[in-house]
Parts: structure tokens; C-alpha cells; sequence
């Protein structure tokens, strides 16, 4: 596996369920982020880990739930969505947190959500 | 108003135009401009990258930075088909998180 891997590549619920997002990056990279990307509308920054700290969480509402147990993994936890959570999560990850200097962040293909 | 502002498209055009994609931006602190490009059913990949004003080079892209009219251009010369994508502008300021556009979908018919 090369690069940032995403799985689930496509995630149906309903609005009563638990699950997860799962992001790797094989990259030796030490931040590592998770995006939502809706329809027309730009890519919402959701959180930020370096080094396996949360160093930015965006206001996002509680029913999403980020966890980063080392450098290499992402996850984000997922209950009691709502209808208007459906969107490509994309994870992405970068050398360090100064991403912004390069705009260097290497994406995942994303996790298609569907919320019923 | 929108921080980035950026005209979603489509954008159709033949093989072998010229093609200009375009993002104007509210921020004056911006420095840092980038073009992304995302394929269908990927993730976006960074295109370009270009600090402060001017232009940048690399193949057939060129990315343009006018920071006194706010404005920045990305210009694909013989377009083709396997340019098709979205292209989103990101743009940021010291310390801060990247700033996106929505993206504009391009299409390059053969």
C-alpha cells in the first residue's frame, strides 16, 4: 500500500447507527487531517492531529468523533447522523502541520457517506 | 461574502484549447496559492504551487497570482481529455489553514 488509504470507500447508514471511517497513511507523515467535501461547497477542514494530539477542531458537531491512536491511523466515529452529514469524508495527511507554507497534503480517495 | 470565490462550472471545451480556470479571494494576508486537481472518485492531488504574485510554470500549467486585483488563474495549454476533473484554488496566510475554492469541473472533449 502506498500513499493514504481510505476504507470504507462507500458508507450507508441510518440515523440511528455507529460506525467508523478508517485512514492510514503510509507516507511517514507526522499530520494527519480529516475533510468533509459536500457538493459545491469548498472542502470543510474538520480536524487536525500532530503527532497524534488534536491541535484543531473546526466546531464540528459531537456526533462526529476523531481518533488518532498513532502517527500512521485516523479514525472517525460516526453516530446519530443526520440526513445533511451525507458527503465524501477525505483524510489527508502532511509532513507536518505547516502544511499551509507548501499546500502540500496528500488526500485519500475519500468515504463515500450516505445517512438515511 | 465567500472568502474564495470560484465559478463551479462546467467548463467544456475541444481538445488542444487553451483552457483558464480562475478564483478571486476576499483576504489580502493571502501568500500562499495552490491549484488542486481531482479526478472522478479520487482525491484531490496538488497541481501548483505558487508564493506571493507572479507566475509559475511546469509543462503545460501555469498558475498566475495578481494579488492587488485578489485574483489568481491557473492556464492549461493543449488541453486533454485526461484534464477532465475538477480543479479547486486553496490559499492561505502564515499560520492558518488552507482556504478552498469549491472547484470548477472541467471537461476537454476529444
Amino acid at each position: 500500500e502506498t500513499g493514504v488509504t481510505q476504507t470504507p470507500r462507500h458508507l450507508v447508514m441510518g440515523m440511528t447507527n455507529k460506525k467508523s471511517l478508517k485512514c492510514e497513511q503510509h507516507l511517514g507523515h507526522n499530520a494527519m487531517y480529516w475533510y468533509k467535501q459536500s457538493a459545491k461547497k469548498p472542502l470543510e477542514l474538520m480536524f487536525v492531529y500532530s503527532l497524534e494530539e488534536r491541535v484543531e477542531n473546526n466546531s464540528v458537531p459531537s456526533r462526529f468523533s476523531p481518533e488518532c491512536p498513532n502517527s500512521s491511523h485516523l479514525f472517525l466515529h460516526l453516530h446519530t447522523l443526520q440526513p445533511e452529514d451525507s458527503a465524501l469524508y477525505l483524510c489527508a495527511s502532511s509532513q507536518d502541520p505547516q502544511y499551509q507554507i507548501t499546500g502540500e497534503l496528500f488526500f485519500g480517495e475519500g468515504s463515500r457517506l450516505t445517512v438515511l | 461574502q465567500k472568502e474564495v470565490e470560484q465559478d463551479p462550472g462546467p467548463l467544456s471545451v475541444p481538445e488542444g484549447a487553451i483552457v483558464s480556470l480562475n478564483c478571486t479571494y476576499s483576504n489580502s494576508a493571502f501568500q500562499y496559492f495552490m491549484w488542486y486537481r481531482q479526478y472522478s472518485r479520487k482525491g484531490p492531488e496538488l497541481l501548483m504551487y505558487t508564493y506571493s504574485s507572479g507566475n509559475k510554470e511546469d509543462g503545460r500549467f501555469t498558475a498566475q497570482v495578481d494579488k492587488s486585483s485578489k485574483y489568481i488563474s491557473l492556464f492549461i495549454r493543449d488541453s486533454q481529455p485526461s484534464d477532465s476533473a475538477t480543479y479547486l484554488c486553496a490559499m492561505s496566510q502564515y499560520g492558518n489553514k488552507l482556504v478552498f475554492g469549491a472547484g470548477t469541473i472541467l471537461r476537454v472533449k476529444s
